[in-house]
């Protein structure tokens, strides 16, 4: 059971170029969401996804597009990376709040925008 | 969701136990508080959440006031490894999806 995978852990980009984290979860969980983290400061959300097929904005989604076309896997697209985009992602995911479990993250993904 | 308010920082001696508080005064009867932790570099790890009665489990104890506009997270034994951001937050149950909401947290130092 691997939890919630995040690719890569690290990466380097020059301003203007376009990727995308990846986030897995072998766990069937219906919810997950990715979330950014600035030096000093918490965590914010940035996108969401309640399932398959179903995405929605978090607190800070400009520059960012995510999908959802399957139960396991939520990537996070970077369009044309910008340096104010350089921090830690972390992706998480849970159950439906119903069956009240806490949510699982990843170990994050570090990445630098020059 | 409710917004929450927890001291930046605190100290604990190791083996003693560790309380850190968080003020919720805003929380309506639907609304759950749950604690979260994030060592160092590491994502956030679950600990514990309740909605009105006190719960434990293998981690912690969270102990809720009955006008529920507070509660504790105590950390019975606490060890180095504790050491972390503890995040309080508040949210409702129901399709909130993956709308989880952090705040800044209370940074513990459990010190030898």
């Amino acid at each position: 059971n691997a939890g919630v995978t995040q690719t890569p852990k690290f990466q380097v980009l020059k301003t203007g170029q376009s990727m995308t984290l990846q986030c897995a979860q072998d766990m069937n969980h219906e919810y997950m969401s990715w979330y950014r983290q600035d030096p000093g400061m918490g965590l914010r959300l940035i996108h969401y996804s309640v399932g398959a097929g179903i995405t929605d904005q978090g607190e800070v989604p400009n520059g960012y597009n995510v999908s959802r076309s399957t139960t396991e896997d939520f990537p996070l697209r970077l369009l044309s990376a910008a340096p104010s985009q350089t921090s830690v992602y972390f992706c998480a995911s849970s159950y439906q709040s119903t069956g009240h479990y806490g949510y699982t993250f990843g170990s994050g993904t570090r990445l630098t925008v020059v | 969701d409710a917004k929450t308010t927890q001291p930046p920082s605190m100290d604990c001696a190791e083996g003693r136990a560790a309380n850190l508080p968080c003020n919720h005064s805003t929380i309506s009867g639907n609304e759950y508080v749950y604690w979260y932790r994030q060592i160092h570099s590491q994502g956030p790890q679950y600990i514990i959440h309740g909605l009105k009665n006190n719960e434990t489990n293998e981690m912690a104890s969270l102990i809720i006031t009955e006008d529920r506009k507070s509660s504790t997270l105590i950390l019975p034994h606490a060890t180095l490894r504790d050491t972390a951001v503890y995040y309080c937050i508040v949210r409702v149950r129901g399709n909130q999806g993956g709308k989880l909401i952090f705040g800044q947290g209370t940074e513990l130092s459990v010190k030898p």
